[in-house]
């Protein structure tokens, strides 16, 4: 099915180390995001990117870096894995990236750090 | 600077009765306004969005909301709820400038049989 996939869809690591979560979108979307979700705080932007070859942060980006590896693919990495880091993490695309646009999200990285 | 507030964490409604979630938005321009549901260990599917004209939005799987822009809200309703409804409940805004979009804390629906 046409989408957004991302993987793992959980992870456990420990304090300090690092990995990285993947996106993949399939339906030609130009802006891919990464959002974290923390209970009772809702959906929070780490980074996006507009376009291939452009990120840019978010409101939460400290501790994260991440690639627009072509159109389809959104990377993002934990250098230094920290407990703050324990959280729900979301891919979403768009087409355009306009605010009139929907977002469509992936199932979700449940990540802990111990 | 933009925001969403969901003043209610948890609700919980009798299968068949209605229902109302709060949502109200400060932003200075006129908003673009979304609902989102996300079911248990899934990511958010989009309900309804409002961009501008009649400002009671219709959305799938039965529910509605209205824009007060008076009173800066989007509430989201729904006449009758099923058993299927219970999620949690995401009400976002989208700011002017490209790419940002801000999400409420959420509201998570319990429904009783």
């Amino acid at each position: 099915n046409a989408g957004v996939t991302q993987t793992p869809k959980f992870q456990v690591l420990k304090t300090g180390q690092s990995m990285t979560l993947q996106c993949a979108q399939d339906m030609n979307h130009n802006s891919m995001y990464w959002y974290r979700q923390d209970p009772g705080m809702g959906l929070r932007l780490i980074y996006y990117s507009a376009s291939e070859g452009t990120t840019d942060k978010g409101e939460v980006p400290n501790g994260y870096n991440v690639s627009r590896l072509n159109k389809r693919e959104f990377s993002l990495r934990l250098e230094s894995a920290a407990p703050s880091q324990t959280s729900v993490y979301f891919c979403a695309s768009s087409l355009s990236g306009t605010a009139d646009e929907k977002l469509l999200f992936g199932s979700g990285t449940q990540l802990s750090v111990l | 600077a933009q925001s969403v507030t969901q003043p209610d964490i948890h609700i919980t409604v009798s299968e068949g009765a209605s229902l109302e979630l709060r949502c109200n938005y400060s932003y200075g321009a006129t908003p673009y306004l979304f609902w989102y549901v996300q079911s248990p260990g899934q990511g958010l599917q989009l309900l309804l969005k409002y961009f501008s004209g009649d400002t009671l939005v219709q959305g799938i799987k039965g529910f509605e909301a209205e824009f007060k822009r008076s009173q800066s809200s989007f509430n989201l309703r729904k006449p009758s709820v099923h058993w299927s409804d219970a999620a949690e409940y995401f009400c976002a805004v989208g700011a002017g400038n490209f790419n940002k979009f801000y999400f409420g804390s959420g509201t998570k629906l319990n429904v009783k049989p």
